[in-house]
């Protein structure tokens, strides 16, 4: 049972434009949601998080929007760069350390 | 610099045999740290949760005779796997949080383990 969803498995956008990577989540008791880049064959990185009680968050480039009646989230990067070409992974917490991944979605960011 | 290292960062070894995987968290204290596995284009699951000084508590349909966690430290948690098989060949990444840090997770920068 997959609780955290990336229904986009890869993106293509042109340098300069929006990206905009999707996430749907099951478990309404999830009150943190987090968003990772990773590259094969290293850790992932973190890029920014969301707590429950808000809609939104910015940080630079990197935007997070919460809709929790849809118990949706995205990641907004504008401009968006070629080095933002990577895979992007959500991941949700119930009030723990413990993350749930999604599947990922592969950025493709071309000039 | 990496706040959690992992090491080896690639093994390989021979099917049948053990190998450890050493987490450790370099400046902050870990009472609980995680470990995941990634196979290859596929999200990370999480296997289990390493807690310091007791029990991990391992994730459904993870073999905790094959997969032993061990927390010894505050600073240290092990993966061992046991009897490894081809199929275990994967990548396996662990995270602690800093609670010191507004609670910010880490992760390690993984373990490439390749079974022959």
């Amino acid at each position: 049972d997959q609780q955290v969803k990336q229904n986009s498995p890869s993106l293509s956008v042109q340098e300069g434009r929006i990206s905009i990577l999707n996430c749907d989540y099951t478990n309404s008791m999830f009150d943190y949601f987090l968003w990772y880049k990773k590259y094969p064959a290293e850790g992932p990185t973190f890029l920014i998080s969301i707590s429950s009680i808000k809609d939104k968050n910015e940080d630079g480039r990197f935007t997070v929007f919460l809709n929790k009646s849809a118990k949706h989230l995205s990641l907004h990067i504008v401009p968006s760069q070629p080095g933002d070409s990577a895979v992007y992974f959500c991941a949700a917490s119930e009030n723990t350390d413990k993350l749930i991944f999604g599947t990922g979605t592969r950025l493709q960011v071309f000039p | 610099g990496a706040v959690v290292s992992q090491h080896p960062s690639r093994v390989i070894c021979k099917s049948g045999t053990s190998v450890k995987i050493e987490c450790r968290s370099l400046d902050f204290q870990a009472t609980t740290m995680f470990w995941y596995r990634q196979f290859p284009k596929q999200s990370l699951m999480l296997m289990a949760t390493s807690n310091e000084g007791s029990k991990a508590t391992y994730e459904q349909g993870v073999e905790k005779d094959k997969f032993l966690i061990n927390h010894a430290s505050l600073t240290l948690s092990t993966l061992t796997v046991t009897s490894a098989h081809p199929e275990d060949s994967s990548f396996y990444i662990c995270s602690a949080a800093d609670r010191g840090l507004g609670n910010t997770i880490y992760f390690g920068e993984g373990s490439w383990l390749t079974v022959v």
